[in-house]
């Protein structure tokens, strides 16, 4: 496989859950991305990873957990989320932290 | 504060007609600059992109974007639009770890 997959492509969770997304990138990248899509808003930067260190954090809410176990994989779990944070969650990777990120196709997740 | 603005939130244009997508931003150093397209229910590719050099780039599916550093833009191109390129579009500028989106243009394309 190529490129940057996500999985799961959907998924629905009630608030007192926890999941866990997971991106994969297979471009032998050193940067890796989480963002947040919304509804009528800009692309939310949430957290960067460079060679497997987290590099930002954009005050995101704590029920948010990073995690990057190597350069290839990045996970984002989920606890005792709120309806607001419903959104499509992209992954990207670059092949350094200045350059064009390449972004997955997205986990639709709702909380309801 | 560094910010992209995209003025236009939806645009339609006939197939085959011309197209102009506007990008301004604001930023403290000359950042990168990048072109997105984002069809239903997928991530977001890479159109092209500008660094430095000549301030005319050409990206993929035949669209172009011009630099111009005294209006602080990056507007995108393309002399003959496809029913195909009905998406949405996002204007992107950063630095380093810092990258800002703009809100995207959605682009419909009428037959």
């Amino acid at each position: 496989e190529t490129g940057v997959t996500q999985t799961p492509r959907h998924l629905v969770m009630g608030m007192t859950n926890k999941k866990s997304l997971k991106c994969e990138q297979h471009l032998g990248h050193n940067a890796m991305y989480w963002y947040k899509q919304s509804a009528k808003k800009p692309l939310e930067l949430m957290f960067v990873y460079s060679l497997e260190e987290r590099v930002e954090n954009n005050s995101v809410p704590s029920r948010f957990s990073p995690e990057c176990p190597n350069s290839s994989h990045l996970f984002l779990h989920l606890h005792t989320l709120q309806p607001e944070d419903s959104a499509l969650y992209l992954c990207a990777s670059s092949p350094g932290r200045t350059h064009e990120q390449y972004f997955g196709p997205g986990t639709r997740l709702t909380v309801t | 504060a560094q910010s992209v603005t995209q003025p236009d939130i939806h645009i339609t244009v006939s197939e085959g007609a011309s197209l102009e997508l506007r990008c301004n931003y604001s930023y403290g150093a000359t950042p990168y600059l990048f072109w997105y397209v984002q069809s239903p229910g997928q991530g977001l590719q890479l159109l092209l992109k500008y660094f430095s050099g000549d301030t005319l780039v050409q990206g993929i599916k035949g669209f172009e974007a011009e630099f111009k550093r005294s209006q602080s833009s990056f507007n995108l191109r393309k002399p003959s639009v496809h029913w195909s390129d009905a998406a949405e579009y996002f204007c992107a500028v950063g630095r380093d770890n810092d990258m800002r989106f703009g809100a995207g243009t959605r682009l419909t394309v009428k037959p």
